[in-house]
């Protein structure tokens, strides 16, 4: 079965700190991605992977850095954490780009930012 | 993209099978159908998908009408556990690298009783 863990189920951090959020896959995936989710707006995609040191834009980047340095893992960064970025966090990882396999979630990391 | 629309809530006994309509009358001819579900405070949970056949695996089974305009989702003896948001999603692609974003809608909450 396809692993993905996400380092904090539940995290409380402060406006403008720094704030990293890991993944971890063990299928030697190639994609990884980066959702949020929040009541009434469904999840929304925040940044994307597809390689090692690849990285693209998803629909709501702003606030958020992206870091694939190993193929296992990519982090998201809260370069200065804000309230409106409460939310919870969900990493996903997917096999070859090339055909439909599905995505893959971790169990979320809840955020508070007080 | 193509969307999909979902009731918003069904119950179901324990024991009996639990049948999930999704409507995605744009679907495209290369777009796949997947569903997932998401029990409280988890990740989401990939459960199937299919292009056009009709496919089966250890926990569900996924019915495509030949127009593929809709599809059923069926769990075969639905358990307590089985309550959940189930989501029905069509695959986009984005950016170069055809990664494929997933939009997950509202969601159909399945809630199971004894």
């Amino acid at each position: 079965d396809v692993k993905v863990t996400q380092s904090s189920r539940y995290l409380v951090k402060r406006t403008g700190e720094k704030v990293f959020l890991e993944c971890v896959q063990d299928m030697d995936h190639e994609n990884m991605f980066w959702y949020r989710q929040d009541p009434g707006l469904g999840l929304r995609l925040i940044y994307f992977s597809y390689d090692v040191k690849m990285k693209e834009k998803g629909d709501i980047p702003e606030g958020y850095s992206v870091s694939r340095e190993k193929k296992e893992r990519f982090s998201l960064i809260l370069e200065s954490a804000s309230t409106n970025q409460t939310s919870m966090y969900l990493c996903a990882s997917r096999g070859d780009r090339k055909t439909n396999q599905p995505q893959h979630f971790g169990d979320g990391t809840r955020l508070s930012i007080l | 993209d193509a969307k999909t629309t979902q009731p918003p809530s069904m119950d179901c006994a324990e024991g009996r099978a639990a049948n999930l309509p999704c409507n995605h009358s744009t679907i495209s001819g290369n777009e796949y159908v997947y569903w997932y579900r998401q029990i409280h405070s988890q990740g989401p949970q990939y459960i199937i998908h299919g292009l056009k056949n009709n496919e089966t695996n250890e926990m569900a089974s996924l019915i495509i009408t030949e127009d593929r305009k809709s599809s059923t989702l069926i769990l075969p003896h639905a358990t307590l556990r089985d309550t959940a948001v189930y989501y029905c999603i069509v695959r986009v692609a984005t950016g170069s690298s055809n990664t494929g974003k997933l939009i997950f809608g509202q969601g159909t909450t399945l809630q199971v009783k004894p």
